[in-house]
């Protein structure tokens, strides 16, 4: 039973579309995560979330809009897609209050913007 | 904002040799935590250090916290093929987890 799920794993798509990527834990966790991983293999942190709540947003391009209906699910919708967003996102989850410092990962969804 | 450095970049071993990475921050660190992701996979979180001078070890893994808390490094002893893979490490804050640059590690049987 996977803790940390994400669907799609590939997206392949144009310039100029609009995609999403969902993202669901089933760890009992507050605080989930959006990262994106570059080419370069560095991670960036874009949002992050507690029980619904907008709390961390990374100075990311407002074409990305996440959504969290619930706790257990963080949802990641990108309008416009460009060449730029071409990365690998990857939604992570974490229990804030235990402070042991894990972030449970998910898969990752690759994105190639063509 | 907060930046996390590590070096190498890149480290490619012969299987059997000793491999360490180094991570720095220019400001005082509250914790450290490490990351392994192996080629295709996804992060997955080897320990967390919080007192300065802290020294934690795992099998063929040494980990340590600086004590001035700005700098952390892993040393792995005698690598093997499965080692393979990216070593991150972090430090987080309130529902905020930077990265370090990363450390590509290639093993060379």
């Amino acid at each position: 039973d996977t803790a940390v799920s994400q669907t799609p794993k590939y997206l392949v798509t144009q310039m100029g579309n609009d995609k999403s990527i969902k993202c669901e834990q089933n760890l009992g966790h507050d605080t989930m995560y959006w990262y994106k991983q570059d080419s370069k293999k560095f991670l960036k942190i874009m949002f992050s979330y507690n029980n619904k709540e907008l709390i961390i947003n990374e100075t990311v391009p407002n074409r990305f809009s996440p959504k969290s209906p619930d706790k257990a699910h963080l949802n990641l919708h990108i309008n416009s897609l460009e060449l730029g967003d071409s990365a690998v996102y990857f939604c992570a989850s974490s229990q804030e209050y235990l402070n042991t410092g894990e972030l449970f990962f998910g898969e990752g969804s690759r994105l190639t913007v063509l | 904002g907060q930046q996390v450095m590590q070096i190498p970049q890149y480290q490619h071993v012969q299987e059997g040799e000793d491999f360490t990475t180094y991570c720095n921050s220019s400001t005082t660190l509250s914790n450290i935590q490490w990351y392994k992701q192996r080629p295709g996979g996804h992060p997955v979180f080897l320990i967390q250090l919080v007192k300065s001078g802290e020294v934690k070890k795992q099998k063929r893994l040494t980990f340590q916290f600086g004590e001035a808390k700005k700098n952390s490094s892993l040393h792995i002893t005698a690598t093997q093929t499965t080692d393979v893979g990216t070593y991150f490490c972090s430090t987080s804050g309130t529902y905020k987890y930077i990265f370090g640059t990363g450390t590509r590690l290639k093993v060379l049987a």
